[in-house]
C-alpha cells in the first residue's frame, strides 16, 4: 500500500522569503503522479503542482516548484517569494496510474504560516 | 475554469438520520470521487466511482454509505443512519485530465 508522510506539521516563514515543505512516500508503483494542494481556511483543496514520476524535470508552476527525488521517494515543494495569501495548509498527495481511476493518498498536512 | 459543483454547503442533521450530499461533476468526466476530512486531520478517501459503479473503496465506507449517479449529472453520497463520527468535510472530486475537487459539504452531526 502506497503512503505519504509530511514530517513538519507546521512551518512559518516571513513574507517575501523562501520556504520548503518536505514529503516522502512509499510505493512499488513504477508510474504515477504526485502533487500539493493547497487549502485555505475556506476549506477548500487547491491544486498548486504536480509531477509525473516518468518525468525527470522538475515541475515548476510560478512562485511554486518541486524537488523530486523518485529513487529517495521525496518530493519537496520550494515557495519563493512568499505572500502573506500563500498561508494555509499544503497536502502532498500520491495517485497511481490506473486505467479505472485511482484514488489520491494524502500527507497529514503542513501548516505553513506567512509573516509580514 | 470548469469546476465541481456540492450542495448544501453546510448540513446540519440529528444523529441516525439520513443525509444526501450532492455534488455536479465536470460535463465530461469519467471517474468521480468523494473524499472525507474530519476537522484538523488529513483528507481520506471514501469511494471512486467509474463507469456507473464503485471501483474501489476504503474501510470507511461500510454499509451505512451509498454512491449513486441516478441521472448522468448528478453524483451523490447517501449515509444512511448518521454517526457522531461522521462530522466532517465531505468533498467531491471529478477526474479528467486532472483531479478537480468541489468546495465541500461541511457535516455535523448533532
Amino acid at each position: 500500500a502506497q503512503t505519504v508522510t509530511q514530517s513538519q506539521p507546521e512551518m512559518s516563514v516571513q513574507e517575501a522569503e523562501t520556504v520548503t515543505l518536505s514529503c516522502t512516500y512509499d510505493t512499488s508503483e513504477n508510474n504515477y503522479y504526485l502533487f500539493w494542494y493547497k487549502q485555505p481556511p475556506s476549506r477548500q483543496m487547491i491544486l498548486v503542482i504536480r509531477q509525473e514520476a516518468y518525468k525527470q524535470q522538475n515541475a515548476t508552476e510560478n512562485r511554486f516548484s518541486v524537488n523530486f527525488q523518485k529513487a529517495a521517494k521525496s518530493f519537496s515543494l520550494k515557495i519563493s517569494d512568499s505572500q502573506l495569501g500563500d498561508t494555509a495548509m499544503y497536502f502532498c498527495a500520491f495517485m497511481k496510474l490506473s486505467y479505472e481511476g485511482d484514488k489520491l493518498i494524502f500527507g497529514t498536512g503542513t501548516r505553513l504560516q506567512v509573516f509580514p | 475554469e470548469p469546476e465541481v459543483t456540492q450542495t448544501p454547503s453546510h448540513q446540519v442533521t440529528q444523529m441516525g438520520q439520513e443525509v444526501i450530499l450532492r455534488c455536479v461533476p465536470i460535463s465530461n468526466h469519467l471517474y468521480f470521487y468523494w473524499y472525507r476530512q474530519i476537522l484538523g486531520q488529513k483528507v481520506e478517501f471514501l469511494v471512486s466511482f467509474y463507469n456507473n459503479e464503485i471501483s474501489e473503496k476504503s474501510e470507511i465506507f461500510d454499509d451505512q454509505f451509498s454512491v449513486e449517479r441516478p441521472d448522468g449529472s448528478n453524483f451523490t453520497l447517501k449515509i444512511r443512519s448518521t454517526k457522531l463520527e461522521d462530522s466532517a468535510m465531505y468533498f467531491c472530486a471529478s477526474r479528467g485530465r486532472r483531479t478537480y475537487f468541489g468546495p465541500g459539504t461541511r457535516l455535523t452531526v448533532t
